[in-house]
């Protein structure tokens, strides 16, 4: 079965650096998001990227996050400059706008990229 | 505005007794409930999922959810707990006919059978 890929597994940054996590969604998925997990915590919707925007974004997406999807297959959340809070496990997800009006696709995740922040 | 809540942070289960997992909602509309499970160092997978119909909706590895929309529950079950089944759970909610819907998780419950 196909699945969401997210690079690398673990990311250990400076306080203060930027960080790009990578993730490679479902190639026939056209939504996309990030979601984050700080330990012992509960998953949190980060953003939603559709047709090369954004289609919504929580309080926590604030300036310091960005998305971007360079190419065909890559989707990617920078953080501009990273807190010691920014520590989490962060999620990529996809999902198939082709079964849209069924509503019976979920979104797929990622195994997840742990960034540390020291 | 929509969430969920998981009132049980730990559940404690003999293996071979039936587990529940409790789930509770609240959205404006109609609800679409998902059931996911995460692994140690993993991410999240899909177990099952609630849009219209029968109230008792079936999903992966054996486990099933029965969706009330009185008492806006959902909680999972299954008959016969494994070892295996030890994991972190989490309830979810998202907006139907939505093309781009978010979900919202609840808190998570860590489910533990013992031998």
């Amino acid at each position: 079965e196909p699945e969401v890929t997210q690079t690398p597994s673990h990311q250990v940054t400076q306080m203060g650096q930027e960080v790009i996590l990578r993730c490679v969604p479902i190639s026939n998925h056209l939504y996309f998001y990030w979601y984050r997990q700080i330990l012992g915590q509960k998953v949190e919707f980060l953003v939603s990227f559709y047709n090369n925007e954004i289609s919504e974004k929580s309080e926590i997406f604030d300036d310091q996050f960005s998305v971007e999807r360079p190419d065909g297959s890559n989707f990617t959340l920078k953080i501009r400059s990273t807190k010691l809070e920014d520590s989490a496990m962060y999620f990529c997800a996809s999902s198939d706008p082709e079964n849209r009006a069924h509503s019976n696709q979920p979104q797929h995740f990622g195994d997840g990229t742990r960034l540390s922040i020291l | 505005a929509q969430s969920v809540a998981q009132p049980e942070d730990q559940v404690n289960v003999a293996e071979g007794n039936p587990l529940t997992v409790k789930c509770t909602y609240s959205v404006s509309g109609n609800p679409y409930l998902f059931w996911y499970v995460q692994y140690p160092n993993r991410g999240l997978q899909f177990l099952l999922k609630y849009i219209t119909g029968d109230n008792l909706v079936k999903g992966s590895y054996g486990f099933e959810a029965e969706f009330n929309k009185s008492q806006t529950s959902f909680h999972l079950k299954k008959p016969s707990a494994l070892v295996s089944d030890s994991a972190l759970y989490f309830c979810a909610v998202s907006r139907l006919y939505s093309s781009a819907s978010k979900i919202i998780f609840g808190s998570g419950t860590r489910l533990s059978i013992r031998p």
